[in-house]
């Protein structure tokens, strides 16, 4: 069936290091995908998104590709800072499937 | 504002005590959700509805009830409760399930603690 994997956190590193979050997924057909992040207390926002393949999404110094032929969609950002702390979901629209989430902190 | 409510934010009650969670969206979506977060588990979506009077289990749904009655509103209800629902609750809507470019929209969460 369908599924999303990410990869287990938490993910702790420093500020201004580079930043990646692997997530690949198993679906029927060729799915969008979408990065969605949570503050602490808060509910998921979307982050970036890519609706088909080699598509790639961007928003606040993130990126992720659409790869077909590795089906990931793996998430980046060169410089993160402090603010940057949260988890973060991979997603695939199928049935809205959600990996586990992976926890991001970033230290001073 | 575009924004899906969710009614209580906070809640700690008994086992067996019915309750309902409310969800509303003011952006006329068709398609609206319930998802539990668990650590380690991530989100597992409980039902979802892609229209009134449409409704249909997702992932873990057992223990919860929901209703489409309009569109706006999207209750779940937990008949009698048990200390396993324990979890952080979200509710989400998305204009239409079968658009793939339109992500959802999510709401503040409600923390549910059964004792």
């Amino acid at each position: 069936g369908d599924s999303v994997t990410q990869m287990e956190g938490p993910v702790t590193l420093s500020e201004e290091a580079f930043l990646t979050i692997n997530c690949t997924y198993t679906a029927t057909g060729y799915p969008s995908l979408f990065w969605y992040v949570q503050y602490p207390g808060e509910g998921l926002q979307l982050l970036l998104k890519a609706t088909k393949a080699d598509d790639k999404g961007s928003n606040k110094g993130f990126e992720a590709t659409y790869r077909k032929e590795t089906t990931s969609f793996h998430l980046e950002k060169g410089s993160v800072q402090v603010s940057d702390s949260a988890v973060y979901f991979c997603g695939h629209w199928g049935k809205f499937q959600f990996g586990a989430g992976t926890q991001v902190v970033v230290t001073p | 504002e575009a924004q899906v409510t969710q009614n209580p934010r906070y809640l700690i009650t008994v086992t067996g005590k019915k309750l309902t969670v409310t969800c509303s969206q003011n952006m006329n979506h068709e398609y609206m959700s319930w998802y539990r977060q668990d650590p380690g588990l991530g989100l597992r979506q409980i039902y979802y509805s892609m229209n009134v009077e449409v409704t249909d289990k997702g992932d873990v749904p057992e223990g919860y009830k929901v209703s489409r009655k309009e569109k706006r509103n999207f209750p779940l209800i937990l008949e009698s409760p048990s200390p396993n629902q324990t979890s952080l609750y979200f509710c989400a809507s998305s204009p239409s399930a079968g658009d793939s470019n339109q992500p959802q929209h999510f709401g503040d969460g409600t923390r549910l603690s059964i004792l």
